[in-house]
């Protein structure tokens, strides 16, 4: 089983609907979960960065982790074809560890 | 210029040549890295500086040498490629290699083998 996965799309949907992007993972030792972007082109820039269990919302951008479930997502509202991106699940233990990535999931937001 | 640069953007190189990558990160952290990015993978971390002392190489061959000379530069020596190898290759800072310490990357050197 690998420690991250997380589906590579593509995941195509019209302007202004909600998205939802999900990863789940098998460490039960993560606690820290982070969300990259990464337009075409680019590097990842931080989107959201959350510790444990819970909600953090900043604009259009909610991430949610269920530890209990070992599942993460992230929510875009009102979603712009400036979403339009690659987005990157990760996390770790917050420890001497390394950062572990998910594939990507590739989203288009349509006009 | 802020954040972390990376140059080339692109480069095409043979399998004999040699190059240079180059990166250079202005946001005062301690650690930067060296990642592999290929599709439909996730990224390979290849090379961990902590205050440009090399604390990780994740088994990556010979043919990638990379240099720390201080904490704001890192550099990726390159030679005798295989094809496989082409892919693009982010370099990343963060304040400390603890896990909880996000990464901030460049936006990468394009590599084409030929």
């Amino acid at each position: 089983q690998k420690e991250v996965e997380q589906d590579p799309g593509p995941l195509s949907v019209p302007e202004g609907a909600i998205v939802s992007l999900n990863c789940t993972y098998s460490n039960s030792a993560f606690q820290y979960f982070m969300w990259y972007r990464q337009y075409s082109r680019k590097g990842p820039e931080l989107l959201m960065y959350t510790y444990s269990s819970g909600n953090k919302e900043d604009g259009r951008f909610t991430a949610q982790v269920d530890k209990s479930s070992k599942y993460i997502s992230l929510f875009i509202r009102d979603s712009q074809p400036s979403d339009s991106a690659t987005y990157l699940c990760a996390m770790s233990e917050g420890r001497d560890d390394k950062i572990i990535f998910g594939k990507g999931t590739r989203l288009h937001i349509l006009p | 210029e802020t954040g972390v640069t990376q140059t080339p953007r692109h480069l095409v190189m043979g399998m004999t040549n040699k190059k240079s990558l180059k990166c250079e990160q202005h946001l005062g952290h301690n650690a930067m890295y060296w990642y592999k990015q290929s599709a439909k993978k996730p990224l390979e971390l290849m090379f961990v500086y902590n205050f440009k002392e090399q604390t990780e190489n994740n088994s990556v061959p010979s043919r990638f040498s990379p240099e720390c000379p201080n904490s704001s530069h890192l550099f990726l020596h390159l030679h005798t490629l295989q094809p496989e190898d082409s892919a693009l290759y982010l370099c990343a800072s963060s304040q400390t290699t603890r896990g909880n310490s996000p990464l901030h990357f460049g936006n990468g050197t394009r590599l084409t083998v030929t």
